[in-house]
């Protein structure tokens, strides 16, 4: 079982937007401010593509944000595009101990 | 552009040593800059941080693991590898070595994976 609880599954049609959450708690998210979002196609290894809860890495486009509140993270696709499909996956520090802990992953799929 | 490749056997049997190893190329992990660490990824699930190392020496283990843990350094071959015993099955997944800036910084980019299945 994943530290960080994300919904299996979400979808919306293109163009549109969709909203994934990741739940943590004060020990993860809700304590620090380095909640990172990966983005991850089948075969293939995990993206970042966005770090720090809300910066985006060179390359990754303005319509992928994110932001937290309390101990809940999101990450927002806006425009959807095909090439959005994909496993998403939240991560936060979690301590000198823990150090990052990471969700389940959500399965984004574009209809 | 930095390249990071994971080997090592795709088949360990149970109880025995799972060693795997990632070579950094056009990078060096004696870098002031940047951590070093391993990260598993079970099928159909989510990843699992395992170990970070520095080129200090210093070492953070995830510890629901760190029983069974060994994360080390060659400098000299630009290498840095990860030894779990006593596996089992719940140790299959596919494993992946990663560069982080600091162990508050999440891990980009990761290598290409490899997958590991304990079976007999």
């Amino acid at each position: 079982q994943s530290a960080l609880t994300q919904p299996p599954s979400a979808s919306g049609s293109p163009g549109l937007s969709v909203t994934i959450s990741c739940t943590g708690t004060s020990s993860d998210i809700g304590g620090y401010n380095y909640v990172a979002w990966y983005q991850q196609h089948p075969g293939k290894a995990p993206k970042l593509i966005i770090y720090e809860v809300s910066k985006r890495p060179s390359g990754v486009p303005d319509r992928i944000s994110g932001s937290k509140s309390g101990n809940t993270a999101s990450l927002t696709v806006s425009g959807l595009q095909a090439e959005d499909e994909a496993d998403y996956y939240c991560s936060s520090y979690a301590g000198r101990n823990s150090v990052r802990v990471f969700g389940g992953g959500t399965k984004l799929t574009v209809l | 552009q930095m390249e990071m490749q994971e080997s090592g056997p795709g088949l360990v049997k149970p109880s025995e040593t799972l060693s795997l190893t990632c070579t950094v190329s056009r990078e060096s992990v004696s870098s002031r800059s940047y951590h070093w660490g391993w990260i598993r990824q079970p099928p159909g699930r989510g990843p699992e941080w395992i170990a970070t190392i520095y080129y200090t020496g210093n070492t953070y283990y995830n510890p629901s693991l760190k029983s069974r843990l060994a994360i080390s350094m060659d400098t000299s071959k630009n290498q840095f590898s990860l030894r779990l015993n006593s596996v089992t099955a719940a140790d299959t997944a596919v494993y992946y070595c990663a560069r982080h800036p600091s162990i508050l910084s999440p891990f980009d980019p990761w290598g290409q994976g490899i997958l590991v299945i304990v079976s007999s």
